[in-house]
C-alpha cells in the first residue's frame, strides 16, 4: 500500500518568507509525528499528534513553528519568518498508535532550504 | 528529559567483519528502543527493535542487546555486507509513546 508522503520534496525560500510542509501519514494511523534532521545530525523530535487529542508541541523551538493536523490524517507544520539556522529537512512518520507500541513509517522528507 | 548518546560516529569494517553500536539513554522510564538505518539521500527505515521486558532480540544477521540496569542497547551486526554501509540511528520512547529521543547517528562504511 501507499507510504508516508510528504510535499514538496524541496523548498527554497528567501529568509523571513513563511513556508508550509506537508504530510500524508498512512491510512489508519493514528499517530504523527514531525521531525527536522540538520545535516549530518540525528532526527531532533519537533511534535507528535495522536488521533484528535491535543498535540505535543514541547519539542518546536520556537514560537515560529506550529503544526496542525486535520481530521486526524493530513498534517501540515507551518514555519514563519524563516530563518537561515532553520535549513534541514523535515522528516514526517507516523505508527498505527503510540510510537511506543507501533513501528514508525517516515515520508521521503521535505528538504528546506533558507537562503 | 530523555538524552540518547550513541558512539561511535563512525565506523569502517571489513566485509564479513562484525560491527557493534552503542546507545546510552537517561530516563529509566524509556522503554521502547527502535533502530533506523538510513541510507543517503533516503528516509530513516526501521530495522529492530526490543522492549524493554526483553533483554536481547535477533532477525537474521542483526540482534539488539538491552541492559536496563546500565541504561544501554546495542546494535550488533553480523557478516557485514557493503550495502549494509549507511547512518544507523538508535533512539528511546517513553511508555506513552508521544517522544521520540534519536542519538546522533552512526555513519557505518563496510569495505569490500
Amino acid at each position: 500500500g501507499a507510504g508516508v508522503s510528504q510535499s514538496p520534496s524541496n523548498k527554497v525560500t528567501e529568509k523571513g518568507k513563511d513556508v508550509e510542509l506537508r504530510c500524508d501519514p498512512i491510512s489508519g494511523h493514528t499517530a504523527l509525528y514531525w521531525y527536522r534532521q540538520s545535516l549530518g545530525q540525528g532526527l531532533e523530535f519537533l511534535i507528535y499528534f495522536q488521533g484528535n487529542s491535543a498535540p505535543d508541541k514541547s519539542g518546536l523551538p520556537s514560537d515560529r513553528f506550529s503544526a496542525e493536523r486535520t481530521g486526524g490524517s493530513v498534517s501540515t507544520l507551518t514555519i514563519q519568518r524563516t530563518q537561515q539556522e532553520d535549513s534541514a529537512v523535515y522528516l514526517c512518520a507516523s505508527s498505527w498508535t503510540s510510537g511506543g507500541l507501533d513501528t514508525q513509517y517516515f515520508g521521503p522528507g521535505t528538504r528546506l532550504t533558507v537562503l | 528529559g530523555e538524552n540518547v548518546e550513541q558512539h561511535p560516529s563512525t565506523l569502517s569494517v571489513q566485509e564479513g567483519d562484525s560491527a557493534v553500536i552503542k546507545c546510552t539513554y537517561s530516563d529509566s522510564a524509556s522503554n521502547y528502543f527502535p533502530w533506523y538505518k538510513q541510507e543517503l539521500g533516503k528516509r530513516p527505515q526501521l530495522i529492530i527493535d526490543i522492549r524493554s521486558n526483553v533483554g536481547e532480540k535477533k532477525d537474521q544477521r542483526i540482534a539488539v542487546t538491552l541492559n536496563k540496569t546500565a541504561k544501554h542497547f546495542s546494535l550488533h551486526i553480523t557478516e557485514t555486507q557493503p550495502e549494509d554501509s549507511a547512518v544507523y540511528f538508535c533512539a528511546a520512547s517513553n511508555p506513552t509513546g508521544n517522544q521520540f529521543y534519536f542519538g546522533t547517528g552512526t555513519s557505518l562504511t563496510v569495505i569490500p
